[in-house]
């Protein structure tokens, strides 16, 4: 089976901190996506990535940054960490091939800024 | 950019009702739609995707239609159990690789016993 996986569950950081999280894929898909998920604003994308090294933004990336040294790990970064990030996050990995599109997605993890 | 919204952001029905979810869609350019499926502590799920060159497509006891006439997508779940109980999510996307889904804000279906 496909799978996803989002180093943390849970994370509590302070406002200020730099925050890292950490998704993995085990599929060898060349494309992968976070997400944030908030009460009735759904799922937002914030930055997705097509290949190694490469990076693109979505709609709402300012405060973020991305990094995909490798083909299996896409990281999220908080640079400076502020309540309004506070949120569920969600890594998702594509595989595309004509008109099939495998969209896993991982548990999330929920980080709260205090 | 544009995006994709549901029409009730809540759904309440028995068990063993039909349930309805419904989804509008604003970017014409959108081809390929997608229903998930969320449970509370858990990622979006696939349920059932359509293409824009179809209209109806069915899984087991989901039904997916798509109306790009009015821009207008629904989900159809039969016999509706409590283990269908989260939220559902539809999202759109242009085919041409390159490009995210987009998704709608969400409707939490309660199936009551």
């Amino acid at each position: 089976d496909v799978k996803v996986t989002q180093s943390s569950r849970y994370l509590v950081k302070r406002t200020g901190e730099k925050v890292f999280l950490e998704c993995v894929q085990d599929m060898d898909h060349e494309n992968m996506f976070w997400y944030r998920q908030d009460p009735g604003l759904g799922l937002r994308l914030i930055y997705f990535s097509y290949d190694v090294k490469m990076k693109e933004k979505g709609d709402i990336p300012e405060g973020y940054s991305v990094s995909r040294e490798k083909k299996e790990r896409f990281s999220l970064i908080l640079e400076s960490a502020s309540t309004n990030q506070t949120s569920m996050y969600l890594c998702a990995s594509v595989h595309e091939e004509g008109a099939f599109y495998g969209y896993t997605f991982g548990s999330g993890t929920r980080l709260t800024v205090v | 950019g544009e995006s994709v919204g549901l029409h009730l952001p809540t759904l309440s029905v028995q068990e063993g009702d039909n349930s309805i979810i419904n989804c509008a869609y604003s970017n014409s350019a959108s081809d390929y739609f997608i229903w998930y499926k969320q449970e509370s502590g858990k990622g979006p799920q696939f349920i059932i995707d359509i293409r824009s060159n179809m209209d109806k497509r069915q899984g087991q006891r989901v039904t997916v239609l798509l109306n790009k006439t009015v821009k207008h997508l629904s989900l159809q779940i039969a016999a509706t159990q409590p283990g269908d109980s989260a939220v559902y999510f539809c999202a759109e996307k242009e085919v041409p690789q390159g490009t995210a889904l987009i998704f709608g804000k969400g409707t939490t279906l309660s199936v009551s016993s």
